[in-house]
């Protein structure tokens, strides 16, 4: 089946300080990557969807400078969190998608449990 | 708007059967998705409805009805490792997936 991987799994950082999180599909190439949030009891909130070599879409709400997304290739996404303050703890989770299923099924990461002091 | 809705948690005991159910509201449909998701583990894939009716796949079944914008998880011979949560999600017509808030699913020996 296909495999997508995250690095890192997990995040302490200090407030103000920048963090990079890598998705990475491993046997297949991914068209399409999309990046989740999660907070504790709830459900996933798509946070962007990118496209390799072009620009990401943001969802309502989410700051694209502050949060940096780059698919510069077939196999590789990173999400930056610029400037992270408390309020950015979470679960971060990436899925990728080849396209080549007629439903567009979304492969996920492990995803990356950031926290931020 | 756009709407999942699902339980937020039930109980179940070991061995028993369970129906997790949920309802939408999109704009098109592309397809329902069930996912299970542990305690701070990523989902993983269930099962895919585009078509109404059954699908069975092992102890999970799923289940879609367009017209009635429903659909349920049913899990049987439930086993302790079965204690997770169950997201429901619907990909409307942009082929965006909308998640309903998952049902936390507990079982008891």
């Amino acid at each position: 089946g296909a495999v997508v991987s995250q690095h890192p799994s997990w995040v302490i950082c200090k407030s103000g300080t920048s963090v990079k999180i890598e998705c990475r599909s491993l046997d297949f190439q991914a068209t399409t990557m999309f990046w989740y949030r999660q907070f504790p009891k709830q459900s996933l909130m798509l946070m962007a969807t990118s496209n390799e070599g072009s620009k990401a879409t943001y969802e309502q709400g989410v700051e694209k400078d502050k949060f940096l997304i780059n698919h510069a290739s077939l196999t590789l996404s990173t999400l930056t969190v610029t400037s992270a303050h408390p309020e950015d703890s979470s679960f971060y989770i990436c899925s990728a998608s080849s396209g080549t299923t007629s439903y567009n099924e979304q492969f996920f990461g492990p995803g990356t449990r950031l926290t931020v002091l | 708007g756009q709407n999942i809705d699902q339980p937020t948690e039930m109980t179940a005991t070991e061995g028993a059967i369970v129906q997790i159910n949920c309802t939408y509201q999109t704009s098109g449909f592309n397809g329902l998705f069930w996912y299970q998701q542990h305690a701070g583990e990523a989902p993983t894939f269930l099962s895919y409805n585009v078509l109404d009716g059954l699908e069975e796949k092992g102890r999970f079944s799923s289940f879609l009805s367009r017209s009635k914008g429903y659909s349920y998880l049913l899990l049987k011979e439930l086993q302790m490792k079965d204690s997770a949560s169950y997201l429901c999600a619907v990909m409307d017509s942009n082929y965006q997936l909308i998640w309903g808030a998952g049902t936390k699913l507990i079982i008891k020996p």
